[in-house]
């Protein structure tokens, strides 16, 4: 049982490149999210998916998109990178409004 | 808007002594709370959480929080810290009315031994 597991760890782009983060869950969670943190700020909701096939954005949505075609995983995209975005992502998954799980984080940085 | 409130941004403290963590949460509700830890280089796992019930709660490694209706508080606590509680610490509330984790900005725990 992994739990909530994010692929990559660590990723460098250059401006304006575009990138996948992929987020696999094995709980059976009906919820997933993604967050960014970022010093000083806490963790901030980018997007959050209820459902397969169901998204809705969260408090900091610009700049990314999400899709969630199959129950177990949710993918963050972003499709042209921008220095803010350099930020620490973190998925997240929950049977549902209770406590969630959250992966490893992955580090990227956009210069 | 809901939002969690975090006042300490930084506490430092040795070894043994007591750990005291602010965390105010906005009217909006019903509310779930929550307390995570992030040890350096890691992600967040739950300390505890309070969803109604006894309003002291307890926790992982000896941690424990007191939910305050009427002051929208829920401080976490420790009697005694041990150099691996260096940490952050973050407070979350979930709203009835809300379906995501809203969290405070964080508090950094830094123990010497």
């Amino acid at each position: 049982n992994a739990g909530v597991t994010q692929t990559p760890k660590f990723r460098v782009l250059k401006t304006g490149q575009s990138m996948t983060l992929l987020c696999a869950q094995d709980m059976n969670h009906e919820y997933m999210y993604w967050y960014r943190q970022d010093p000083g700020m806490g963790l901030r909701l980018i997007h959050y998916s209820v459902g397969e096939g169901t998204t809705a954005k969260g408090e900091v949505p610009d700049g990314y998109n999400v899709s969630r075609l199959k129950k177990q995983n949710f993918l963050l995209g972003l499709e042209s990178a921008a220095p803010s975005q350099t930020s620490v992502y973190f998925c997240a998954s929950s049977y549902g409004r209770v406590e969630a799980f959250f992966g490893q984080g992955t580090r990227l940085t956009v210069v | 808007a809901q939002s969690v409130s975090q006042h300490n941004h930084h506490v430092i403290l040795s070894e043994a002594a007591s750990l005291e963590l602010g965390c105010n949460y906005s009217y909006g509700g019903t509310v779930n709370l929550f307390w995570y830890v992030q040890y350096p280089g890691q992600h967040l796992q739950l300390l505890l959480k309070y969803f109604s019930g006894d309003p002291l709660v307890k926790g992982i490694k000896g941690f424990e929080a007191e939910f305050i209706k009427s002051k929208f508080s829920f401080n976490l606590r420790k009697p005694s810290v041990q150099w691996s509680d260096t940490a952050e610490y973050f407070c979350a509330g979930l709203w009835q009315a809300g379906t995501a984790l809203i969290f405070g900005k964080g508090t950094t725990l830094s123990v010497s031994s």
